[in-house]
Formats: structure tokens, sequence, C-alpha cells
């Protein structure tokens, strides 16, 4: 059975700082790995996905993300931080030819003046 | 931009009332899902529905539990005879293309669902 795990439910970072999030799947086939953000208010929004291809993702607003298969990871990162990066980060997996996605717990993240 | 809307925000409802959620999907998607997300749980999938059938469901989405597509424009899930287990966040999500793994979802705010 698939499944994902958020290390962290929280993170605090300064503004300016490096941004980690961390993620790490188990899944018998190869997975599609999907990070989601969700605003306060607001539904959750696709920021990246991988499927195939290039295992280094970028999506919006600067964030990218690696698929590391030895590692089952695929962490999000950004090189720095803003204050509008503040938000709960959902990381997910599915499997080929499915219709469900698999979420993490989320890590909320905190961005600090 | 186009957005996924879902109503009620919120609402509170007694154990053994039924509750019926909204969802406006996009206008031109095909594909309708529904989440939940238990308060300090896992977002779960409970539902997708294609063509005016459920095409995949959850051990979540029992009995209790039904969806439709009453007009061409609402999505719904009803909660026949809601339990306290049933509070949590409720969200609904569309796309344009098959599988969720091809497509984007575009997902709504949430309904959240607080069952006394």
């Amino acid at each position: 059975a698939q499944s994902v795990t958020q290390l962290g439910s929280h993170v605090s970072v300064s503004e300016g700082a490096l941004v980690l999030l961390r993620c790490n799947y188990s899944s018998s086939v190869p997975p599609y790995l999907f990070w989601y953000v969700q605003y306060p208010n607001q539904g959750l929004q696709l920021l990246l996905k991988y499927t195939t291809g290039a295992t280094l993702v970028k999506g919006i607003n600067g964030f990218e993300a690696e698929f590391k298969k030895s590692e089952t990871s695929f962490h999000l990162t950004k090189p720095s931080a803003h204050m509008s990066d503040a938000a709960e980060y959902f990381c997910a997996v599915s499997e080929q030819n499915t219709d469900k996605l698999i979420f993490g717990t989320g890590t909320r993240l905190q961005v600090f003046p | 931009e186009p957005e996924v809307t879902q109503t009620p925000s919120h609402q509170v409802t007694q154990m053994g009332q039924e509750v019926i959620l909204r969802c406006v999907p996009i206008s031109n998607h095909l594909y309708f899902y529904w989440y939940r997300q238990i308060l300090g749980q896992k977002v779960e999938f409970l539902v997708s529905f294609y063509n005016n059938e459920i095409s995949e469901k959850s051990e979540i989405f029992d009995d209790q539990f039904s969806v439709e597509r009453p007009d061409g424009s609402n999505f719904t899930l009803k909660i026949r005879s809601t339990k306290l287990e049933d509070s949590a966040m409720y969200f609904c999500a569309s796309t344009l293309s098959g599988g969720s793994n091809t497509g984007e979802l575009f997902f709504g705010e949430g309904s959240r669902l607080t069952v006394l």
C-alpha cells in the first residue's frame, strides 16, 4: 500500500533562509509525486508534480523538489523564504492509472521577519 | 480565474442528522472528487466521480455516503446519518482530464463539518 510521511508538522524559518520540507513515500510501483500548498482560507493548490523524466522539478513561487528513488524521497525546497510562503504544505503520491491521491499529514511553514 | 466553490464553509449538526455538502466544480471539468481531513490527520480520498457515476471510492465511503451531480453544475456529498467521527474538513476537487495523476486537481476551500 502506498503511504506518505512528512517529517515535521511545523517548520519555522527566517525570511531569506532556505526552506526544506521533507517527504518520504512508499510505493510498490514507480509513483507520481505531488506537492500541494494551502494558504489560509483557501483550497489546496498544486505547487509541482513529478511523473516521469527529469527528477528535479520546478514549481510555482520558486519552489522545487527532487525525486530520489534510492531514498524514496521527494523533498521540497526553496532557496530563500518569503513571508508570503507561510502556508500548509502537503506531499502526495499516486500510482499510475488510479484516481486517488494519498496525502501526508502536512507541514505548516512559518516565516519570521 | 475559474475556481471550485464549496458551501457551506462551516456546518454544525447533531449526530444522526443528514448533511449535504455542495460543490460547484470548474465548468468544463469532467472528473470530480471528495476528500476529507480530520483535524490533525491526513487528507484522505473519499470518492471520484465521472460520467455520472462513481469511478473509485475508498473504504471510508460506506453506505452512509452518497454523491450526485443533480444538475449540470453542482456536485454534492450527502452523509445520511452523521456520526461524531464524520467531523472533518471536506474538500471538493475537479479536473479536466482523467486520473488525479495526469491532470491537476483544483480544490475548493473546504467545508468544515462539526458533528455534536
